[in-house]
């Protein structure tokens, strides 16, 4: 059973247009909820993270909304650009167990 | 920057043999991890530990076994390498399960 769902598999965003990615999840316990970059050849890198006592962190162009009640969580990159063309992985995680990540969405950012 | 070593970072090698891939971290964290990743694809997690002599296998069935017998060294070993283990495998270490540092990778063939 998936514990967390990410959507979309793949996305294509114009230079400077909005980059939405989405995650669910079904265990009230998890309680730390981040995101990872990864670019081609390279190990995936935490890029902004939140806890669910907060709706919204904000870091830069990158923002992740979070709705306790519906159990979802999404990534908002804003004025996207080439150089976010990536592979992004939402994660959660609770107690001492390791993380479970998401199946990742591949974004490219288009002039 | 990541104080997270992998060696080496590709191999080609003959199917039946032995491998180790090699991970070593700076940072001294107590938490380490061994995933598998089709590139761009989905992390699967197949061992960890969390301290010295500490070894849990992940969700993903994996021929591979690990050792952790120093802090900083969490190498993973094929005693028999198949077509089938043909995959990039990535390290990482974290002092709190949730943030994970990653390395850059070993992208193992097995021809």
């Amino acid at each position: 059973q998936q514990q967390v769902k990410q959507s979309p598999q793949s996305l294509i965003v114009q230079k400077g247009g909005i980059s939405i990615i989405n995650c669910a999840y079904e265990n009230t316990a998890f309680d730390y909820f981040p995101w990872y970059q990864q670019f081609p050849g390279k190990g995936p890198a935490l890029l902004i993270a939140i806890r669910p006592d907060v709706s919204e962190k904000k870091e830069g162009r990158f923002t992740i909304s979070f709705n306790k009640s519906a159990k979802q969580f999404s990534l908002h990159i804003m004025d996207s650009q080439p150089g976010d063309s990536a592979t992004y992985f939402c994660a959660v995680h609770s107690g001492n167990t390791p993380l479970v990540f998401g199946k990742g969405t591949r974004l490219s950012v288009i002039a | 920057e990541a104080d997270i070593y992998q060696t080496p970072r590709y191999l080609v090698i003959g199917t039946g043999k032995k491998i180790t891939l090699e991970c070593s971290q700076t940072m001294g964290h107590d938490k380490m991890y061994w995933y598998q990743q089709d590139p761009g694809m989905e992390l699967h997690l197949i061992h960890y530990s969390y301290g010295v002599n500490s070894t849990e296998k992940g969700d993903l069935s994996s021929e591979s076994t690990v050792s952790r017998i120093r802090t900083e060294h969490f190498p993973l070993t094929l005693e028999s390498a198949r077509p089938s283990h043909t995959s990039q495998y990535l390290c990482a270490s974290s002092e709190y399960p949730g943030t994970l540092h990653f390395g850059n990778g070993t992208r193992l063939t097995v021809t």
